[in-house]
């Protein structure tokens, strides 16, 4: 059975510190992997997409890492602002056709940056 | 540029009513279109999906159903809602085949409380 496990399930940080969240997945064939940020009420967003052949990517104070060997992917949060307090949720697909039929997601972690 | 529009963004309705979510996407054509519902500490659980007019796949066997008019049109419903069926629900697109960028769109979503 495909399945996306996000840790931690919330987290709680100072502003300006880093975290990293956690997603470890059993999705096979796996296609690839994206990160979306989801306020509070609001749809989610697409943060980073990683085919299986990239290891590292980039967004802004955002960076995923993916490990397809390991089916372990991170995302770290660099210098956090009070914005970045968001659900972060790990999608992944398991089918290039870019069909949603094929997408596993996380339940997501939330994260909230206090002052 | 593409852009999704979801609507309405609240609604409180009573048990027994029916229900009609709709959606539009702007700057495409032919796209896959989704509707999911999301629960307090639960993944996106996908609900319909359509790879074109007329077409509909329901994923979940429930009170609900969706219908595709037009191209860019999608439509959530029920004929009778119950207080289960309350809920956050997201609309979505996606492109056709990998080339169109491995990336689903969100709507802003729409908070339904049945009471």
């Amino acid at each position: 059975k495909n399945q996306v496990e996000q840790s931690p399930q919330s987290l709680i940080i100072l502003e300006g510190k880093n975290c990293t969240l956690q997603c470890n997945y059993t999705v096979s064939p796996f296609s690839n992997l994206r990160w979306y940020k989801q306020d509070t009420g609001r749809g989610p967003v697409s943060l980073t997409i990683m085919t299986f052949s990239e290891n590292t990517k980039s967004n802004g104070r955002y960076t995923a890492t993916l490990d397809a060997d390991t089916k372990q992917s991170s995302l770290h949060i660099t210098a956090s602002q009070l914005s970045d307090s968001a659900s972060y949720i790990c999608v992944v697909s398991a089918d290039n056709s870019n069909s949603g039929y094929a997408l596993n997601f996380g339940k997501g972690t939330s994260l909230l940056v206090t002052p | 540029s593409q852009t999704i529009h979801q609507w309405p963004a609240t609604l409180v309705q009573p048990v027994g009513s029916p229900l009609s979510l709709e959606c539009t996407v702007e700057g495409t054509s032919n796209p896959n279109l989704y509707w999911y519902r999301q629960a307090a500490g639960r993944g996106l659980q996908l609900l319909f999906y359509s790879v074109g007019i007329g077409q509909i796949s329901s994923e979940v066997p429930q009170n609900l159903s969706a219908s595709r008019p037009q191209d860019r049109q999608f439509i959530l419903s029920s004929k009778k809602l119950l207080l289960s069926d309350s809920g956050f629900y997201l609309c979505a697109w996606t492109g056709i085949g990998a080339s169109s960028g491995n990336t689903i769109y969100f709507g802003e979503g729409s908070w339904l409380t049945v009471v």
